[in-house]
């Protein structure tokens, strides 16, 4: 079973600090998916990386895929209230779906 | 817009009772996912159609689950004797299989929100 863990659980900062979001596995992915996720509402697709070593960059959010493609992070650069939300990674292993992290709540406090 | 859309997006229903769900994805899309989540966590992957034929299930969908898609358009979810643990939020998603790019992208819909009392 793949299995994706994400750190922190759980964030609270305030409005223009910096921030790391951390998705961990022990599988190997083709693909790794970041979502942003609102009450009430579907997951958001932010990007996708493929390439070991990739990095993407979304205004103030950078991704990247670790080397050996079981791995990512998230960066915001100085977040803001609107960052607000659950940040959901998710790995594809090429059998057309996704395995899902647990999920980061990040609260930013103006 | 011509999003994903399920309806309802709220569900309440007493344990035993049978429920069904629809979801409408993006015109054309050609692959159609139902995932489940419950609070706290992310989505889990339950089943997932190319056109009409559903392709793959999960060890997650029981046989009091089923889901069709008989025209390759439209999707419906129905879960037979609910059960208190079935109160989940139910998610469609929707993908254009072998577009341009490695990674056939899933938009998902909003969600229905089921309470099994």
């Amino acid at each position: 079973t793949q299995l994706l863990e994400q750190s922190p659980q759980f964030l609270s900062i305030q409005e223009g600090e910096n921030l790391t979001v951390y998705c961990n596995s022990s599988s190997v992915f083709s693909s790794l998916q970041w979502y942003r996720q609102e009450p009430g509402e579907g997951p958001v697709l932010l990007v996708t990386v493929v390439t070991g070593g990739e990095v993407k960059k979304l205004k103030r959010l950078t991704f990247q895929f670790g080397d050996a493609r079981k791995d990512s992070s998230l960066h915001i650069t100085a977040a803001q209230p609107g960052d607000t939300g659950l940040y959901l990674c998710a790995g594809e292993t090429g059998a057309n779906n996704l395995f899902f992290g647990t999920g980061t709540r990040l609260t930013v406090i103006p | 817009d011509t999003g994903v859309s399920q309806d309802p997006r709220h569900k309440i229903t007493k344990r035993g009772q049978n429920v069904t769900f629809r979801c409408d994805p993006i015109s054309e899309h050609n692959r159609l996912y139902w995932y489940r989540q419950t609070l706290g966590q992310g989505p889990e992957f339950l089943t997932y159609f190319q056109n009409e034929a559903q392709l793959e299930k999960s060890r997650l969908l029981s046989d009091r689950f089923s889901a069709e898609r008989p025209k390759g358009s439209f999707s419906t979810l129905e879960i037979q004797r609910t059960e208190q643990g079935d109160s989940a939020m139910y998610l469609c998603a929707s993908s254009l299989a072998f577009s341009i790019g490695p990674v056939e992208t899933q938009y998902f819909g909003p969600g229905t929100r089921l309470l099994v009392l």
